[in-house]
C-alpha cells in the first residue's frame, strides 16, 4: 500500500553541524515531494519541495535529494541553528483525479548548544 | 500577507459531547483543507474544497464529522458526538491553487481537541 515514513524518530545535532533527515515512500507514481517544518504549537511550515523529474534542489541552508531508483528522500540541513529545532515531515503528491498529499510520520530534530 | 485563521486554538469537551472548529483561508486561496494530526503523526487528510465544492472527503469520519465552506470561503469542521479517538490537533491549510498545479499549502495554527 501508499506509505511515507521516515527511518528514525528523533535526530539530536550539535550546533552548526549539518542536519540529514531521511525518509522513504513506497509510491512510486509520486511526482512531487514537500519537506515540512513544524514548531509546537504551531502548523506545518514548507520548507523546500522536488518534483520527481529532479534528484536535487537547493534552498537557503537546505538541501533535497530525490533517489527514485531506492524511494528515498532526504532533506540536508547546513550550519544548524537552534531555531531549527522542530518536528520535521515529508509528505508526497500524487496527481490525479484525488491528488492530495501524505504526510509521513514526523522527525524531532534537537538541536545541542 | 495574513495567514490562515483558525479558532478556537483550545478545546475540551466530554465524550458524546459536539464541537466546531473555524478556519479562515488566506484571501484568494481557493483550495481549502482540514487536517486531522494525532500526536507524534503527520497530518492526516480529512477533507478538500475548491472553493465551495467538496473535491475529497474519502477519510472522513461521516457518520460524525461534518464540514462545509460557505460562499467559498470560511469553513466550519463539526465533530458529534465525539469520541475519545478524536483528540488530536486540526489543522486547517489553504493553497492558491489545487489539483494537478503546484499546491503549496499554508497550514493555520491547528486547535488542539481533548476528548475526556
Amino acid at each position: 500500500g501508499e506509505s511515507v515514513g521516515l527511518h528514525l524518530p528523533t535526530l539530536s545535532v550539535q550546533e552548526g553541524d549539518n542536519s540529514i533527515i531521511n525518509c522513504a515512500y513506497s509510491n512510486s507514481a509520486s511526482d512531487y515531494f514537500i519537506w515540512y517544518k513544524q514548531e509546537s504549537g504551531k502548523g506545518p511550515q514548507f520548507i523546500i519541495d522536488i518534483r520527481s523529474n529532479m534528484d536535487k534542489r537547493q534552498g537557503q541552508r537546505v538541501t533535497v535529494l530525490l533517489n527514485k531508483t531506492v524511494k528515498h528522500l532526504s532533506l540536508q540541513i547546513a550550519a544548524t541553528q537552534p531555531g531549527d529545532s522542530a518536528v520535521y515531515f515529508c509528505a508526497e503528491h500524487l496527481t490525479g483525479a484525488n491528488s492530495k498529499l501524505t504526510f509521513g510520520k514526523g522527525i524531532t530534530l534537537s538541536v545541542r548548544p | 500577507e495574513a495567514g490562515v485563521a483558525q479558532s478556537p486554538r483550545y478545546k475540551i469537551i466530554e465524550k458524546r459531547q459536539s464541537v466546531a472548529f473555524w478556519c479562515n483561508p488566506i484571501s484568494g486561496h481557493a483550495t481549502l483543507y482540514w487536517y486531522q494530526q494525532i500526536l507524534g503523526q503527520g497530518p492526516k487528510l480529512l477533507i478538500q474544497f475548491q472553493n465551495n465544492g467538496v473535491v475529497d472527503d474519502s477519510q472522513l469520519p461521516k457518520d460524525r464529522f461534518s464540514a462545509e465552506r460557505l460562499k467559498g470561503v470560511d469553513s466550519t469542521l463539526k465533530i458529534q458526538p465525539a469520541k475519545l479517538e478524536d483528540s488530536a490537533v486540526y489543522l486547517c491549510a489553504s493553497s492558491l491553487f489545487g489539483g494537478n498545479t503546484r499546491l503549496e499549502q499554508y497550514f493555520g495554527p491547528g486547535t488542539r481537541l481533548t476528548v475526556t
